[in-house]
């Protein structure tokens, strides 16, 4: 699997959109961008996923440049309770279901 | 649905001892994956088992074994522990196996081992 680039850690304003990037520019085209967090001592939570086209579901929106070289996460009115660690990986969908997981994002939302 | 489920939720060991982590998968999941995560670090993929047999392993010792039994729950074993094994052990399920499409993984919440 490619490997990912995450800023340790970021601050975000209560109410405010959260925009947490990540940089897989070894990713290969069969490849899925997945995005997962990590509340403290809490198992990973998967958040989204997507191959190349822009994706939203009820917790965010995942948008992923046209390269597939980097993609961005989006918490549209970040809460309290997203501070958490974001994690990005990429991996094959298809076959052995193993993630391997880098540092991630350390997201602190302050009030 | 319960989701997955591990046990016990905490544990302290002492150097030397064996230990068996248990994971039910989430109803439906029929294949299972073990994660180590120590503080502070990403979680860490140890094995994954679909049907009862060993598909792929990460960067781990052979004190690290496993077991899918036919009902999809799975067991983590480790021996000869090593205060280094401390960490918490994440057991994650998929819904579908090795030919098809997998989806998103559901993680448990956890076994914290403590190596004393």
């Amino acid at each position: 699997d490619a490997k990912t680039t995450q800023p340790p850690s970021m601050d975000c304003a209560e109410g405010r959109a959260a925009n947490l990037p990540c940089n897989h520019s070894t990713i290969s085209g069969n490849e899925y961008v997945y995005w997962y967090r990590q509340i403290h001592s809490q198992g990973p939570q998967y958040i989204i996923h997507g191959l190349k086209n822009n994706e939203t579901n009820e917790m965010a929106s995942l948008i992923i440049t046209e390269d597939r070289k980097s993609s961005t996460l989006i918490l549209p009115h970040a809460t309290l309770r997203d501070t958490a660690v974001y994690y990005c990986i990429v991996r094959v969908v298809r076959g052995v279901n193993d993630m391997r997981f880098g540092a991630g994002t350390r997201l602190t939302v302050k009030p | 649905d319960a989701g997955v489920t591990q046990s016990p939720t905490h544990l302290i060991k002492t150097r030397g001892q064996q230990v068996t982590l248990r994971c039910s998968p989430k109803s439906g999941h029929d294949t299972v994956s073990w994660y180590q995560q120590a503080l502070g670090q990403g979680p860490q993929f140890i094995f994954q088992y679909y049907e009862e047999e060993e598909r792929q392993r990460g960067n781990f010792p052979d004190r690290f074994s496993g077991h899918q039994f036919p009902n999809y729950s799975s067991e983590l074993n480790v021996n000869a522990l090593l205060l280094g094994d401390s960490a918490l052990y994440l057991c994650a399920s998929s819904p579908l196996g090795m030919n098809r499409e997998n989806t998103e993984a559901f993680f448990g919440q956890g076994t914290r081992l403590t190596v004393v």
